[in-house]
Order: C-alpha cells, then sequence, then structure tokens
C-alpha cells in the first residue's frame, strides 16, 4: 500500500540549530514528491516540490530537501532555523501513473523553535 | 482574496444531523480536492474531481458522505447523520492539472472544522 512515513513526530530546537526532517515513503515508481507546512492557525501552504532533475531542491524560507531514489527518502533541511519557523511539518507523495492526482501525507512532523 | 475559501470555518453539530460544507477554488482551476485531517495526523485524501467530474473516491468516503461540483466551479461535502467519529478538519484545495502533465501543486484553504456532539 502507498504510504509516507515521517519519523520525527515533535522536534524541539533552539534557534540557529540545523534542521533535518525525515520522510520515505513506501515504494518507488514515478513519483512527486512534496514539504507542505502549516504555521499555527492557517492553511497549508507548499514549501518545495521534486519532480524529475536535480535532487536536491530549494524552497521557500530557506528550506532544501533532497530525493536519494536508492532509500525511498526525501529528507527535509535548513541550515539554521528561526523561532517563526515553529510549525507542523508534512510530506506527501503523488504516485504515477500521472492519471490519478492523490497526494498521500505523513503523519506530520512538530517543530518547536525556542529563542 | 484569490486563494481558497471554505465556508463555513467552524461547525457544531449533534450527533445525527446532516451537514453540508463548501469549497470554492481557484478560478482557473480545474481540479478540486477534499481531504480529512484528525488531530496528530496527516490529511487523508477523500475525492477529488476535474470540473465537474468526480474521478476518485476514496474508502474512507462512505455512503453517508457525498460530494458535488456543479458546473466545476464551486464544490459541496455533505455528511449524513453524522457521528462522533465524523469531528475532523476538511480541507479544500484546487490545482490546474491535467492528465500526463505535471501538477505544480495544490493550494488548501483554511478548512473547515467540525464538531460533532
Amino acid at each position: 500500500a502507498q504510504s509516507v512515513s515521517q519519523h520525527n513526530h515533535h522536534v524541539i530546537l533552539s534557534e540557529a540549530a540545523s534542521l533535518e526532517l525525515g520522510c520515505n515513503y513506501s515504494y518507488g515508481g514515478t513519483v512527486n514528491l512534496f514539504w507542505y507546512v502549516q504555521y499555527p492557525g492557517q492553511h497549508l501552504q507548499l514549501l518545495l516540490k521534486y519532480f524529475s532533475g536535480d535532487p536536491l531542491v530549494k524552497g521557500i524560507k530557506g528550506f532544501e530537501a533532497e530525493f536519494i531514489k536508492s532509500k525511498f527518502s526525501f529528507n527535509l533541511r535548513k541550515p539554521s532555523v528561526q523561532w517563526s519557523d515553529t510549525a507542523e511539518y508534512f510530506c506527501a507523495v503523488i504516485w504515477g501513473p500521472r492519471n490519478t492526482d492523490k497526494l498521500i501525507f505523513g503523519t506530520g512532523t512538530r517543530l518547536q523553535v525556542f529563542p | 482574496d484569490t486563494g481558497v475559501s471554505q465556508d463555513p470555518r467552524h461547525k457544531i453539530t449533534k450527533r445525527g444531523q446532516n451537514v453540508t460544507f463548501r469549497c470554492d477554488p481557484i478560478s482557473e482551476h480545474n481540479r478540486l480536492y477534499w481531504y480529512r485531517q484528525t488531530l496528530g495526523q496527516g490529511p487523508e485524501f477523500l475525492t477529488y474531481f476535474q470540473n465537474e467530474a468526480q474521478l476518485e473516491k476514496s474508502r474512507l468516503l462512505s455512503d453517508r458522505f457525498s460530494a458535488e461540483r456543479p458546473k466545476g466551479s464551486f464544490s459541496t461535502l455533505e455528511i449524513q447523520r453524522t457521528e462522533q467519529g465524523d469531528s475532523a478538519m476538511y480541507l479544500c484545495a484546487s490545482s490546474f492539472a491535467w492528465t500526463g502533465v505535471q501538477n505544480y501543486g495544490y493550494t488548501f484553504g483554511s478548512g473547515t472544522r467540525l464538531t460533532v456532539v
């Protein structure tokens, strides 16, 4: 079955610390990969996406993610977090073929950043 | 506002009552999606439309749930005979996509929070 795993349910960091959030998906084939962020009281927003090409993708607000096909992973990184990064982060996948458009989400990682 | 709008933002209903939610997508978007999110979980897919055609439905969408998108614009999600287990955030999203063409990501609305008491 198609599934997405996020290993860290709750991460607590101090400002300026580096961040890496894990994301693995259940099996290969053609995948489109996404990271969404949900700030407190706000709607889901797209951070970054991967379709093809360079496996290191850069998103908004200094975030980046690396697609490692052999590990079925798409981990999110940021070298130095800020208090304003406090939010819930969701990894999501669309599996091929392209006639389906269903996003499968992980359970999310709650990030708390303390000043 | 050019985003995805959902109405109402909050709904409290008694068990057994029917509820209906509305979603207005971004006007240029041809696809519209419904998801459900419970506490501590990621959003779960319910159904999606391309224009007015409902293309896929999840097994989560029991026969008490029905979604429509008349004329390919706004959509409604109705839950009949609500149960406490239906309490969740119901999210709507839209995108522009065609079969065989990349979907560059959804735009989500703020959701409708349903509480069944």
